[in-house]
């Protein structure tokens, strides 16, 4: 089964650093962008960060830009989202997705999402 | 990267047909060939339902259709069941090589 699982997610205080993994299953990762997407509480979805097949491209939503670090081992079929300086704002359920044709956004499958709660 | 406008709600009788719309730039939508739209559930993970404009994957009832005019895309969902009530949305390549979201419409079924 094609699948992807996220984890990591939890509570940080401002200020504060989570790294979430995106582990893929059922594919070869290496052949794909890999995006991530969040969804703060009853709001839309937000692109957040993409990163290439190799790992030589990544690109970022303004918002998150110079916080937000995208990387991948595909040794290990895992993505990673390093969130550094996190803040109120970035609390959200935080989505893996593969992207079915480089970056044109046709998200499939997706992850189950993890929870990432900013607040002292 | 500003976000795609969508309508915030829309609404249809069983059986009815109802259209969302999509409108972004030259940027964007009208510039590109991807446009996906998202079907999610309360509590739910987005499903995809329309990729590339109008290609629907395997699974996804022939109910749902998208198209293409300019910088606007709409997705149109055809014989309304009780089960498509929820967030829709779509998104596009955009720029270099990122994406946008549009802000979602609830489809509610009457």
């Amino acid at each position: 089964e094609v699948q992807l699982v996220e984890s990591g997610g939890g509570l940080v205080q401002p200020g504060g650093s989570l790294r979430l993994s995106c582990a893929a299953s059922g594919f070869t990762s290496s052949r794909y962008w890999i995006h991530w997407v969040r969804q703060a509480p009853g709001k839309g979805l937000e692109w957040v960060a993409n990163i290439n097949e190799d790992g030589s491209q990544k690109y970022y939503v303004d918002s998150v830009r110079g916080r937000f670090t995208t990387s991948r081992d595909n040794a290990k079929n895992s993505m990673y989202l390093q969130m550094n300086s996190l803040r109120g704002e970035d609390t959200a359920v935080y989505y893996c997705a593969r992207d079915n044709f480089g970056t044109s956004g046709w998200f499939d499958p997706w992850g189950q999402g993890t929870l990432v709660t900013v607040s002292s | 990267q500003s976000a795609l406008t969508q309508p915030p709600s829309a609404s249809g009788f069983p059986g009815q047909s109802v259209t969302i719309s999509c409108t972004g730039t030259s940027n964007d939508v009208g510039g590109s060939n991807y446009v996906s739209w998202y079907q999610q559930h309360p509590g739910k993970t987005p499903k995809l339902m329309i990729y590339e404009v109008s290609k629907r994957p395997s699974g996804v009832p022939d109910r749902f259709s998208g198209s293409k005019s300019g910088s606007t895309a709409s997705l149109t969902v055809s014989g309304l069941q009780a089960e498509d009530e929820a967030d829709y949305y779509c998104n596009s390549h955009a720029g270099r090589d990122y994406v946008v979201f549009g802000g979602g419409t609830k489809l509610t079924v009457l």
